[in-house]
């Protein structure tokens, strides 16, 4: 059973940057059929699609945050990292990382988020 | 790109049926048939209970179904069960290769 589990500070002050790293476990992320991706959702609101990327690299962003994210893949580790730059107290949440299943068994195109983390709350303050 | 649009709240009786709907735009729900739903109960990460707009992953009951009818997904839940009460997302793929989630349905089973 695939497993993803989120780490980084839980608290920074404005205009920091935040980084969080995904850790993969029970399969690779080297895997040709997957995205890794990035969910955010503020406190008591909906989720907040950031962005992905394929283990070579290749990336897509949410156009409101592509400006301020990044985010890297580490093979050798098997793990994925999210940088979000210049942050405000607007960019506290529950961040989460998920798997991206692109392409179902039979080769087509089928995209959906299988396998979650469960999720680190990151709070911006002064 | 825009949130899709889902009601905030939806009810019903142990035993009913209820329909959520996610509306977008021909660039994601009405463009392309990768439309997904997701399950969220308080504190926990989201589940997968729909994708490819009605195929449900192994595991799903089938009490849960969706279709789509030109901008607008929907999501099916009949004889509901206190279980269900969570909060529910669509998901869809979009012409920019992107992914948007919609606002989100709190159910409520009365």
């Amino acid at each position: 059973q695939v497993q993803l589990q989120e780490s980084g500070p839980g608290l920074l002050k404005p205009s920091q940057t935040l980084s969080l790293t995904c850790t993969v476990s029970g399969g690779s992320i080297s895997s040709d059929v997957y995205y890794w991706s990035w969910i955010r959702q503020h406190p008591g609101k909906g989720l907040e699609w950031i962005g992905y990327i394929w283990h070579r690299g290749s990336t897509y962003f949410n156009p409101s945050l592509k400006s301020r994210v990044s985010i890297s893949v580490d093979t050798s580790k098997n793990q994925f990292s999210l940088n979000l730059s210049s942050v405000t107290a607007a960019d506290t949440a529950v961040y989460y990382c998920a798997r991206v299943r692109q392409r179902d068994s039979s080769g087509y195109f089928s995209p959906l988020f299988d396998f979650w983390g469960q999720g680190t709350l990151v709070t911006v303050s002064s | 790109q825009s949130v899709l649009t889902q009601p905030a709240s939806v009810s019903g009786s142990p035993g009913q049926s209820i329909t959520i709907s996610c509306t977008g735009t021909s660039s994601d729900v009405g463009g392309y048939n990768y439309v997904s739903w997701y399950q969220q109960h308080p504190g926990k990460a989201p589940k997968v209970l729909i994708y490819d707009v009605s195929k449900r992953p192994s595991g799903v009951s089938n009490r849960f179904s969706g279709s789509k009818s030109g901008n607008t997904a929907s999501l099916s839940i009949s004889g509901l069960q206190a279980e269900d009460e969570a909060d529910y997302y669509c998901s869809s793929h979009t012409s920019s290769s992107t992914e948007v989630f919609g606002g989100g349905t709190k159910l409520t089973v009365l």
